[in-house]
């Protein structure tokens, strides 16, 4: 079956402008988590989503960064006025979301993400 | 701050060796701990996750849990050189999932 898919896989801004990032889960997977990567070290809880609710918003670095989930499914991360520390990869995970801490994260591909 | 500490490395082991891999956590409550192996460039990818103390085996791989020590650890038995890659200790954090990665280990087997 499909796995989780992330768009672009690839963005290069400028400093100052707002990108996009998108998630698509895997089909039935309602607990959805965004990580970020910066170059060499591991990987940075941002937030968590349960369905379309974010019960833990507490990794987002700053106010610059938002996500939402509609339909329980595919979830946006933006991130506005980017500075050049935003540069680092952002994968997200998901999992089937009903048994808690025990359950496999399935990871996509990443965006890429390069702030000029 | 809820912290997962690893050696960064590079581990290099010859062919057919056994590598041992460390990690260390600092939250006492966490229940569930995951190994994941990222090549270069590629997205985690889950190879053992563990719950009790002890050891858990799957095939070369074996996962062992020290909760008084705080401490878990991933042995690759006849290495091979396509075990090469980053190592990635995560542990979880509260009841929602939530996944704290030490900085990764890398691993180099060598033919």
């Amino acid at each position: 079956g499909a796995g989780v898919s992330q768009s672009p896989s690839n963005k290069v801004t400028e400093k100052g402008k707002d990108v996009e990032l998108r998630c698509d889960p895997i089909s039935g997977h309602t607990a959805l988590y965004w990580y970020r990567q910066s170059l060499g070290q591991g990987l940075e809880f941002l937030i968590y989503f349960q369905g379309n609710s974010a019960p833990d918003k507490s990794g987002l670095p700053s106010d610059r960064f938002s996500a939402e989930r509609t339909g329980g499914s595919v979830s946006t991360l933006t991130i506005q006025r980017t500075q050049q520390e935003d540069s680092a990869v952002y994968l997200c995970a998901s999992s089937v979301g009903t048994s808690g801490p025990q359950e496999t994260q399935y990871f996509g591909p990443g965006t890429r993400l390069l702030v000029l | 701050q809820k912290e997962v500490e690893q050696n960064s490395g590079p581990l290099s082991v010859p062919e057919g060796a056994i590598a041992s891999l460390n990690c260390t956590y600092s939250d006492r409550v966490s229940q569930s701990f995951f190994w994941y192996r990222q090549y270069s460039g590629k997205s985690p990818e889950l190879i053992m996750s563990i719950y009790s103390n002890g050891d858990k085996e799957d095939g070369r791989f074996t996962a062992q849990l020290n909760k008084a020590s705080q401490y878990v650890s991933l042995l690759i038995r006849d290495s091979q050189p396509s075990d090469s890659a980053t190592y990635l200790c995560a542990v979880d954090s509260g009841n929602t999932g939530k996944l704290i990665f030490g900085q990764g280990t890398t691993l180099q087997v060598k033919p």
